[in-house]
C-alpha cells in the first residue's frame, strides 16, 4: 500500500537555524499538506499546496515558513529561524482530490529547537 | 467554543466491552468527518469516514447529527490493540483543511 514517507524522523538543532523537513507524497496524489503537532496538543495545520502554489495557511505558517515541490517527488517544509516553540513533530499529508477528501499522513519528523 | 470538542478521557475498559465517544463541532458549514485513530507519538492514521446515513466498519460504527453537530464512534468487542487516542476531524466545505479535536484517549486492559 502506498505510503507517505518523510526525513528525518528526528531532527534537533539550535535556536535560529534553519531547517528543511523532507516529504514524499502518495505518488499520484495532487494535494499536499503541513501539519504539526506540539506535545500533548492537538494536530494543527500549517499549509495547504496544490498545483505549485500554496492554497491556504494558517496563522502559525508566518514569515518564518516556506514550502516548495523542488521537483515531481519531494515536498519540503522550510523553517528559516527556528524557535524554542517550533519544538513539535511535523506531519506531511497528502490527499488524491483534495476537496474534504481523506488525508494520509506520514511518520511525522520530531523537530527539537534547543 | 472550540471548533472540535471531545471528552480527553482516558476511558479504560476491559477486554470485549463496547465504548462511546463523542465529538461536537461549532461550524455548522462543515461537511466531510473523520476519526482519525493515533497511537503514542505516531502519526494520524485514517478510521473510517463518517457519512450522514451513519456507517459500521466491523466493530467500528459511526453516526453524525447534522441537526446538532454532533459525531460519534462506537466500538463493540474492545481489544487490547484497540487502545490508541480517537481524534475527531472536521473539514470545512470550502476549505482543505482538517481541524482536529484534541482526542480520546481508550485504554483497553485485559
Amino acid at each position: 500500500e502506498p505510503e507517505v514517507t518523510q526525513t528525518p524522523s528526528h531532527q534537533v538543532t539550535q535556536m535560529g537555524q534553519e531547517v528543511i523537513l523532507r516529504c514524499v507524497p502518495i505518488s499520484n496524489h495532487l494535494y499536499f499538506y503541513w501539519y504539526r503537532q506540539i506535545l500533548g496538543q492537538k494536530v494543527e495545520f500549517l499549509v495547504s499546496f496544490y498545483n505549485n502554489e500554496i492554497s491556504e495557511k494558517s496563522e502559525i505558517f508566518d514569515d518564518q515558513f516556506s514550502v516548495e515541490r523542488p521537483d515531481g517527488s519531494n515536498f519540503t517544509l522550510k523553517i528559516r529561524s527556528t524557535k524554542l516553540e517550533d519544538s513539535a513533530m511535523y506531519f506531511c499529508a497528502s490527499s488524491p482530490t483534495g476537496q474534504g477528501d481523506t488525508q494520509y499522513f506520514g511518520p511525522g519528523t520530531r523537530l527539537t529547537v534547543l | 467554543r472550540k471548533e472540535v470538542e471531545q471528552d480527553p478521557g482516558p476511558f479504560n475498559v476491559p477486554e470485549g466491552a463496547t465504548v462511546a465517544f463523542n465529538c461536537t463541532y461549532s461550524n455548522s458549514a462543515s461537511q466531510s468527518f473523520f476519526w482519525y485513530r493515533q497511537d503514542c507519538r505516531k502519526e494520524p492514521k485514517l478510521l473510517m469516514s463518517v457519512y450522514s446515513s451513519g456507517n459500521e466498519d466491523g466493530r467500528f460504527t459511526a453516526q453524525l447529527n447534522r441537526a446538532s453537530q454532533y459525531i460519534s464512534l462506537l466500538i463493540r468487542d474492545s481489544k487490547l490493540s484497540d487502545s490508541a487516542t480517537y481524534l475527531c476531524v472536521v473539514n470545512i466545505g470550502n476549505t482543505d483543511k482538517l481541524i482536529f479535536g484534541t482526542g480520546t484517549r481508550l485504554q483497553v486492559f485485559p
